[in-house]
């Protein structure tokens, strides 16, 4: 069965500083995808970025980079120079099977990001 | 940029009554969800819809649950019976076919409160 884990409930970071969201998942299937989404305190998901498993460089969207170590089972996303609208929860997910399959997706429990100024 | 739309952005309803919640899905995708939150708690699957009829389910999409596509542009679901523990956000996501269907977007959601 597959599962995402995040291990940080609440994280600090002062403004301009990076900072690293902690991802594990695990599952049987090889062919997999591995999303961030954040959600402000206003409730919508915004999709920030997506590494797929046979994808041989990790993905980067702008502040957003997703630290892929496939044999650790591990996809944290990394926050370059925060910014105080940076404050949200942040959630990572997983959906097993091809793009073209569209499965489901499974999220774990989620880190709330707080920037400090 | 191309985003999917959901209503009523909130609604209050009493325990026992119907309720329908909308979406609008991307144009040109053709994989449709529903998901929800309860407050505090992570996001859950409740249903995938592809091809005109459900293509997966949660075990919480039970028999009080429905999707439909009455038209060829809103994705509809259905709760039949309200229950207390029903009130959660409600999110709709889309996403493409093919190998570029690896970005799957997410409404703003529907907050529904059961009284």
């Amino acid at each position: 069965a597959q599962k995402i884990t995040q291990t940080q409930p609440g994280m600090f970071v002062q403004e301009k500083e990076a900072v690293t969201l902690d991802c594990t998942y695990d599952t049987s299937d090889p062919s997999y995808g591995l999303f961030w989404y954040k959600q402000p305190s206003s409730g919508e998901m915004i999709f920030l970025i997506y590494q797929g498993s046979y994808d041989q460089q990790n993905a980067t969207e702008g502040r957003y980079s997703l630290n892929f170590q496939k044999a650790r089972k591990s996809a944290n996303l990394v926050i370059s120079a925060s910014q105080l609208g940076d404050s949200a929860m942040y959630f990572c997910a997983m959906r097993e099977g091809f793009p073209n399959q569209g499965g489901k997706l499974i999220f774990g429990q989620g880190t709330e990001l707080s920037v400090k100024p | 940029e191309p985003e999917v739309t959901q209503t009523p952005s909130h609604q209050v309803t009493q325990m026992g009554q119907e309720v329908i919640l909308r979406c609008v899905p991307i144009s040109n995708h053709l994989y449709f969800y529903w998901y929800r939150q309860i407050l505090g708690q992570k996001v859950e699957f409740l249903v995938s819809f592809y091809n005109n009829e459900i293509s997966e389910k949660s075990e919480i999409f039970d028999d009080q649950f429905s999707v439909e596509r009455p038209d060829g542009s809103n994705f509809t679901l259905k709760i039949r019976s309200t229950k207390l523990e029903d009130s959660a956000m409600y999110f709709c996501a889309s996403s493409e076919t093919g190998l570029s269907g690896n970005t799957i977007y997410f409404g703003e959601g529907s907050w529904l409160t059961v009284v």
